[in-house]
């Protein structure tokens, strides 16, 4: 069955530190991979997205995920923390067009951040 | 950039009421999904539309329903409210091409009392 883990339910970073969000799925096919940001009671943005070549790739807001293939994996890592990255993280994936194509989201991690 | 607007942003309704929520893609996007978002919980595919038929279901009640008409919105009619219908109802819209990206709406928070 194709689903989304992430371990972490709920994270707290001081800022200025690093951070990485844990994300493993599981996908018979070949996967399109998603981390979209859910700040409280607002919808959700896209950071960044895989499709294929460069298993390292940038998003916005300094955001950043690799994809490893070897491990199912595509975690999500900023190397310094801002409080205003305080929110709800999802990772998703989903397939090639057709009736692939809804997303299929984890259980989020909530982030937070101390001063 | 335009993104995709969904009204309205709040709605209260009783149990037992019907309710319409109406979707309007970012222009050129001839995809339009319905998420459901209940409180503390991960979005869940509701349904979508590609050129105006239905593409793929998901955990949508019998009680609901939805189209996309000829301009590509959407409409998601909700009958028969019940209180575990209370929560936040997404619409995305992407371009079916090679790199599907699904764009969300601000959602609408619908509460039924």
């Amino acid at each position: 069955a194709q689903s989304v883990t992430q371990p972490d339910i709920h994270i707290t970073v001081s800022e200025g530190a690093s951070l990485e969000l844990r994300c493993n799925y599981s996908y018979g096919a070949t996967p399109y991979l998603f981390w979209y940001v859910q700040s409280p009671g607002q919808g959700l943005q896209l950071l960044l997205k895989y499709f294929s070549g460069d298993t390292l790739v940038q998003g916005i807001k300094g955001f950043e995920a690799e994809f490893k293939r070897s491990q199912s994996s595509f975690n999500l890592r900023k190397p310094s923390v801002h409080w205003s990255d305080a929110a709800e993280y999802f990772c998703a994936v989903t397939g090639y067009g057709g009736s692939q194509g809804n997303l299929i989201f984890g259980k989020g991690t909530k982030l937070s951040v101390k001063p | 950039a335009a993104g995709v607007i969904q009204s309205p942003r709040h709605l209260i309704k009783e149990k037992r009421e019907t309710a319409t929520l109406k979707c309007y893609p970012i222009p050129r996007h001839d995809t339009v999904y319905w998420y459901q978002q209940g409180p503390g919980q991960d979005p869940q595919f509701l349904i979508s539309f590609y050129e105006k038929m239905q593409s793929d279901k998901g955990s949508i009640p019998d009680r609901f329903s939805a189209q996309q008409f000829s301009d590509y919105h959407s409409e998601l009619n909700m009958s028969s409210l019940e209180l575990g219908d209370s929560a936040l109802y997404f619409c995305a819209s992407s371009l079916r091409d090679r790199e599907e990206t699904q764009y969300f709406g601000p959602g609408t928070r619908l509460l039924v009392l």
